[in-house]
């Protein structure tokens, strides 16, 4: 079982916008920064969001982050089909002194 | 560019061991955290151990301390992975990564920014 909680799957039509959360608690999320990765099948994950809410270069802006509390969310805008893959959420845990990861989201786009 | 490139997974029996390595190129290794990450068949990414940019602080699992011994090379820029007493829970994918990893202003800031494609580890008889 995963320190940080994510849905196993979400699904959307191409170019519409679908949100996937990540919760956790005050010794990750609520009191560090929060970052996102997306794994393609087959292939390593890639970095796309880290301070939160931040894009690495070339990560288009269709994607962003937030966080609120002890939760955070990926948004993904102009979904294309390209962009089904795992979507997992990272973060350190202080009272662990750990890395901790969700357990993974596949976003299916229909 | 910036590449990672591990090797060294492979068969081994339960209670055997092995020395996975990751071959970082093409920026200041001495000037990075580094870290392991790994993802059994069919499940979600696992953080396995983190080490400081000179060696001096180490970081791990759980579930491995005590068997696995995270280090580096900066000679050579290289990360290691010593893995004593595998178990067949152990058989995964083993990524490493750059480890972007740094405490202020009452956060932590971490993040893994570079990826190696990873190197497989099967414990099994």
């Amino acid at each position: 079982q995963s320190v940080l909680t994510q849905p196993p799957s979400v699904s959307a039509a191409p170019g519409q916008k679908v949100t996937i959360s990540c919760s956790g608690s005050s010794s990750n999320i609520g009191n560090n920064y929060v970052s996102w990765y997306q794994q393609l099948p087959g292939t390593a994950p890639k970095l796309l969001i880290y301070d939160n809410n931040n894009r690495p270069s070339g990560i288009p802006d269709r994607f962003s982050g937030s966080k609120s509390g002890t939760s955070a969310t990926l948004g993904i805008t102009g979904l294309q089909t390209g962009d089904e893959a795992d979507y997992y959420c990272g973060t350190w845990d202080s009272s662990l002194s750990a890395g901790v990861f969700g357990g993974g989201t596949k976003l299916t786009v229909l | 560019e910036v590449q990672m490139v591990e090797s060294g997974g492979g068969l081994v029996q339960p209670g055997g061991s092995l020395r996975l390595s990751c071959a970082a190129s093409a920026f200041t290794f001495t000037t990075y955290w580094m870290t392991w990450v790994r993802q059994a068949p069919g499940k979600g990414l696992e953080w396995v151990a983190n080490i400081k940019q000179d060696g001096s602080e180490k970081h791990y699992v759980d579930s491995v301390k005590g068997r696995f011994t995270i280090s580096r090379d900066n000679a050579k820029t290289s990360l290691y992975l010593h893995m004593n007493s595998l178990r067949a829970e152990d058989t995964a994918v083993y990524f490493c990564a750059r480890l972007r990893f740094s405490y202020g202003s009452g956060y932590y800031r971490y993040y893994m920014d570079v990826w190696g494609k990873g190197t497989t580890v099967t414990v099994s008889s």
